[in-house]
């Protein structure tokens, strides 16, 4: 059972563009919603996070859309840049430390 | 002030042979997590450490597969007897004790990318 369906599994934007990359999660024990970013050769790093007593997160031109209801949350990548190629993972779990992973959005931003 | 080192980066093996994956945690790190990345997959939980104790192994195989992580020294991940199915990316993580939550800080490694013939 497939505990967390990420999309889409590629994304080609424009250099300026919006990325979007959505995640839908069965549990609703899930508390914790991490989004992480892998360059090729590398281990993830933590980009985002999100709990769910808030709708929106924004960093910089990472912002995090959670809903809830839906349970659904996605990634926004505002002014999409060439160095943000990479491939996207979103995570959620609901224990200290056992996270469950998304399968992967590989993200290529055209200049 | 390192990261998570991991050694080795690649790893080629045969049917058979064992393979040794080897993760020294960031500085004052005491907790270890190891996660195994099938191709165009997430990554899958496979066990949780801490110095000289197995917290959580819930996600490792049965047979072939061990970790620990010693008093001193890095924690190693053992595949005995390894086939084609182990082939994958290996990635651990570290977390340090005083983490609220450890999810919040886990500092993944390079990965090692084992590879069976």
């Amino acid at each position: 059972q497939q505990q967390v369906k990420q999309s889409p599994q590629s994304l080609i934007v424009q250099k300026g563009g919006i990325s979007i990359i959505n995640c839908a999660y069965e549990n609703t024990a899930f508390d914790y919603f991490p989004w992480y970013q892998q360059f090729p050769g590398k281990g993830p790093a933590l980009l985002i996070a999100i709990r769910p007593d808030v709708s929106e997160k924004k960093e910089g031109r990472f912002t995090i859309s959670f809903n809830k209801s839906a349970k659904q949350f996605s990634l926004h990548i505002m002014d999409s840049q060439p160095g943000d190629s990479a491939t996207y993972f979103c995570a959620v779990t609901d224990s200290n430390y056992q996270l469950i992973w998304g399968a992967g959005t590989k993200l290529i931003i055209k200049p | 002030n390192a990261g998570v080192m991991q050694n080795p980066r690649h790893l080629v093996r045969r049917r058979g042979q064992e393979a040794r994956l080897r993760c020294s945690p960031m500085k004052g790190h005491s907790h270890v997590y190891w996660y195994r990345q099938l191709p165009e997959e997430g990554l899958k939980f496979m066990v949780y450490l801490q110095k000289e104790n197995i917290i959580d192994e819930s996600g490792m195989p049965k047979e072939r597969f061990s970790a620990e992580f010693p008093k001193e020294g890095p924690s190693i991940l053992r595949i005995q007897q390894v086939v084609r199915g182990d082939s994958a990316a290996y990635f651990c993580a570290s977390s340090p004790a005083s983490a609220a939550r450890f999810t919040d800080t886990q500092y993944f490694g390079p990965g090692t990318r084992l590879t069976v013939l």
